[in-house]
């Protein structure tokens, strides 16, 4: 079983809709949890950062992370073409400063 | 700032051949990665640098190999290419041990034939 699942399979929506992406794991020695965004022919950038389990907002993102079913999520309200990347899960244990990386998701927002 | 930069963005090289793969951060983070990332495989972390003078192997780190002379620079060698090296790979740097927000570089696209 591999550390980090994320579905990498494309996902388009119409501009406007909600975008939901996830990532299970199966370290529960995992506390940190973050999503990079990264754009055509560009390095990951830092998204969202989340410290244990619970819900965090930023704007039009809200990432919540369950440790109990060791299942991480992003949703995205009202999407914009801009938002179109791949999206990355990322998480750590702590001290050692290792982050584990999930494969990614394509998402398409289609005008 | 320009944070994190990578050169070359692009390179071809033959099998056999080797090449340095130049990293360089203008923010004084002690922290630096390298990492490869190949199509629906994720980023994988190559070799890491908790500071100069410091470094060490992580999940991939077989044909590669590493320096930290300066804080600033993290340069990435390839000895004897092969074509399980054709990647896209990219330079990270972060201040501190529990700091997760890592700052890429732009990345190398490197192709070996």
């Amino acid at each position: 079983q591999k550390e980090v699942e994320q579905d990498p399979g494309p996902l388009s929506v119409p501009e406007g809709a909600i975008v939901s992406l996830n990532c299970t794991y199966s370290n529960s020695a995992f506390q940190y949890f973050m999503w990079y965004r990264q754009y055509s022919r560009k390095g990951p950038e830092l998204l969202m950062y989340t410290y244990s389990s619970g819900n965090k907002e930023d704007g039009r993102f809200t990432a919540q992370v369950d440790k109990s079913s060791k299942y991480i999520s992003l949703f995205i309200r009202d999407s914009q073409p801009s938002d179109s990347a791949t999206y990355l899960c990322a998480m750590s244990e702590g001290g050692n400063n290792r982050l584990a990386f999930g494969k990614g998701n394509q998402v398409v927002v289609i005008p | 700032n320009a944070g994190v930069t990578q050169t070359p963005k692009f390179r071809i090289l033959k099998i056999g051949q080797s090449m340095t793969l130049q990293c360089t951060q203008d923010m004084n983070h002690n922290y630096m990665y390298w990492y490869r990332q190949d199509p629906g495989m994720g980023l994988k972390l190559i070799y890491y640098s908790v500071g100069a003078g410091i470094t060490d192997k992580g999940e991939v780190p077989n044909g590669y190999n590493v320096s930290r002379s300066t804080t600033e620079d993290f340069p990435l060698r390839l000895e004897l290419a092969a074509p399980s090296q054709t990647s896209v790979y990219f330079c990270a740097s972060s201040y501190r041990e529990d700091d997760y927000g890592y700052t890429f570089g732009s990345g190398t696209r490197l192709t070996v034939v």
